[in-house]
């Protein structure tokens, strides 16, 4: 089964600053790679799929890249509504996976 | 577009509960179909999948003990949950990939199950 590991667990980021999330693959996932914001009470939100794809109506703050087995979201320009945490999730063979999570809080 | 899940509640250790979710706005029927939960405090895991053909996938966490399945006339997702335990308890939450299979677009509000004595 494949593992996926996220870093760092937590990011402290100042608004308006840029935030870079990493996702790493146990073995290669190919393009098979989305992510997904969390608020706090909130159910998860899409942002990204296909590692680069952004949802429908997604801000284009928010990117993805990479490939195989390490993955990057970028947050250009943090908002307060960007303070929350963040998963990766795989979907290139079952069962599917989610990584650990990644908290951006404010700095 | 929307996803209400219901059914959620305390229930005791080896208990059993089901679970629903109404979907609005698209048919569960024609969509790839989820349930994802998270424990308190803790990440999230995928748990089972329904495809529109009617294919199933579990978790090995709950493999032989829940259920997936549909009511296409009610329009509504269901997961059957056995043998619960105390490590069953987290929110629920189902979900459809409808702009891209695999990658979860639409999200319930979820519904929390606690197995505690």
């Amino acid at each position: 089964e494949i593992v996926m590991t996220q870093s760092p667990a937590t990011l402290s980021v100042s608004p308006g600053e840029r935030a870079t999330l990493s996702c790493r693959a146990s073995r290669s996932v190919s393009s098979n790679l989305a992510w997904y914001q969390q608020r706090p009470g909130q159910a998860p939100r899409l942002l990204i799929y296909d590692v680069f794809t952004r949802a429908t109506g997604i801000s284009a703050r928010f990117s993805g890249s990479g490939s195989g087995t390490d993955f990057t979201l970028t947050i250009s320009s943090l908002q307060s509504e960007d303070f929350a945490v963040y998963y990766c999730q795989r979907y290139n063979s079952w069962p599917l996976s989610f990584g650990p999570g990644t908290k951006v809080e404010i700095k | 577009v929307q996803l209400v899940e219901s059914g959620g509640g305390l229930i005791q250790p080896g208990g059993s509960l089901r679970l629903s979710c109404a979907a609005s706005g698209f048919a569960v029927s024609s969509n790839y179909m989820t349930w994802v939960r998270q424990a308190p405090g803790k990440g999230l895991e995928w748990i089972s999948v329904l495809y529109s053909g009617g294919g199933t996938y579990y978790a090995n966490s709950v493999k032989g003990r829940f259920t997936i399945s549909r009511d296409d006339s009610k329009n509504t997702l269901y997961v059957q949950m056995n043998s619960l335990g105390v490590e069953d308890t987290a929110m629920y939450y189902c979900a459809s990939a409808v702009e891209r299979e695999h990658a979860f677009d639409i999200w319930g509000q979820g519904t929390m199950v606690t197995v505690s004595s």
